[in-house]
């Protein structure tokens, strides 16, 4: 199975602050990195897929991005509703598999 | 807009079978695309179980392949997973999914709680 490192494990910021979580994968995935935000007690919610394209209705203010197998997804702009667990899933092969999970909290 | 929505016990004895439904409103699956399963222990990452196409072609994550089973009912527009032999470790919030053909998921149903324990 591929596995899927993210990094850091929590984080702490403020509002306005910009923010990278990043995502390593023990092998190529070629761009087949997924990003989800989960906020408690709700489901995952698709943000970035295949990289760096954004889904529709995700602000702008997040992006992704890839080197080699290394992916990041970035917050230009912390806003409050930005606060939750964001989650890196590769897609290249099954077992599809997922990161341990980001808790990006309030500072 | 596509909605999904689980469905099933809450609880389930060890040793027994877990099974789930979740019903899609606002898309056919007849019409494509995979469907899918994952799940998420408490306070843990998310796990995925399979895929499956209403053709019948199926996914699974070798780790659980042994004891998994989905199905798709067109004529309900669902599709249905079975988890055999369940033990303590299964207890996990369980969640249903459209796969996009690069195998990303979204939407998701909002995840039902299964514990398992006598």
């Amino acid at each position: 199975d591929i596995q899927m490192t993210q990094s850091p494990s929590s984080l702490s910021a403020s509002v306005g602050d910009r923010v990278t979580i990043t995502c390593r994968a023990s092998q190529s995935i070629s761009k087949y990195l997924n990003w989800y935000q989960q906020k408690p007690g709700k489901a995952p919610k698709l943000l970035i897929f295949a990289a760096s394209n954004l889904q529709s209705g995700v602000p702008s203010r997040f992006s992704g991005n890839e080197s080699g197998t290394d992916f990041t997804l970035t917050i230009s702009s912390l806003q409050p509703e930005d606060f939750a667990t964001y989650h890196c899933q590769q897609s290249y092969t099954t077992p599809y598999t997922f990161g341990q999970g980001t808790k990006l909290e309030i500072k | 807009q596509v909605q999904l929505q689980e469905s099933g016990p809450g609880l389930v004895k060890p040793s027994e079978t877990l099974s789930l439904t979740c019903v899609v409103s606002g898309y056919s699956i007849s019409s494509g695309y995979y469907w899918g399963w994952i799940r998420q222990p408490p306070g843990k990452g998310l796990e995925w179980i399979g895929s499956l196409y209403h053709s019948g072609t199926t996914y699974y994550n070798p780790s659980l392949k042994s004891r998994v089973t989905t199905s798709v009912d067109t004529s309900k527009n669902q599709f249905s997973l079975k988890l055999s032999s369940v033990t303590a470790t299964d207890t996990a919030v369980y969640y249903c999914a459209r796969r996009y053909s690069k195998g990303w998921f979204d939407p998701w149903g909002q995840g039902t709680l299964v514990t398992v324990s006598s």
